[in-house]
């Protein structure tokens, strides 16, 4: 079974550049979630999606940050405009009708 | 966000000691609590699920659970250098959602 799928892996932007990050994740997975991890922190939920709907984004700043999962599958996370304290890794997950989350390899983001 | 805490600093244990790490957490309803490990540079990944009182072994990974005192344990027995990375523990809020902890680093030494 193939996993969490995410691109890019890296990605290096100025402040106040935009950016957007790309998850699949695994087949049937109906639960997709965004996390944001700062180095020396846990992740941190942004936003969590039940198929096609948002369940919680309470903690996405939207002023800047926006996501999105058309047709229920895949997603993308997108930040505009960027700022330095964005640097992070950005996580994909997803889950099927449970909690327990299975992560993808992350993308790794550096604003300078 | 509901908080989950893991305040042990780094812990090193030898090879083939018992490393013990422990979180508690703040919502009394949280049903269900994890710990993932995370090697460096690498995403977190699923080693232990609990979801009843007691004890709950897996190989050399056992989690502990005690729902009144709201805390959450995981033993290494026979830790290895591959058990070398920063172990996560997670709780669920409800609708599938989990807060994490900030991690414990665990350094093996051979």
């Amino acid at each position: 079974e193939a996993g969490v799928a995410q691109s890019p892996r890296y990605k290096i932007i100025e402040k106040r550049q935009s950016v957007a990050f790309w998850c699949n994740p695994i087949s049937g997975h109906a639960t997709l979630y965004w996390y944001q991890q700062i180095l020396g922190q846990g992740p941190k939920l942004l936003i969590q999606f039940q198929n096609n709907g948002v369940v919680d984004d309470s903690q996405l700043p939207k002023d800047r940050f926006s996501a999105e999962r058309l047709k229920g599958v895949d997603s993308t996370l997108k930040i505009q405009p960027a700022k330095l304290e964005d640097s992070a890794v950005y996580l994909c997950a997803s889950s099927f009708g449970q909690p327990e989350a299975f992560f993808g390899q992350g993308t790794r983001l550096t604003v300078v | 966000q509901k908080e989950v805490e893991q305040n042990s600093g780094p812990l090193s244990v030898p090879e083939g000691a018992i490393a013990s790490l422990n979180c508690t957490y703040s919502d009394r309803g949280s049903q269900s609590f994890f710990w993932y490990r995370q090697y460096s540079g690498k995403s977190p990944e699923l080693i232990m699920s609990i979801y009843s009182n007691g004890d709950k072994e897996d190989g050399r990974f056992t989690a502990q659970l005690n729902k009144a005192s709201q805390y959450v344990s995981l033993l290494i027995r026979d830790s290895q250098p591959s058990d070398s990375a920063t172990y996560l523990c997670a709780a669920d809020y409800g609708n599938n959602r989990l807060a994490f902890g900030k991690g414990n680093q665990v350094v093996v030494i051979p």
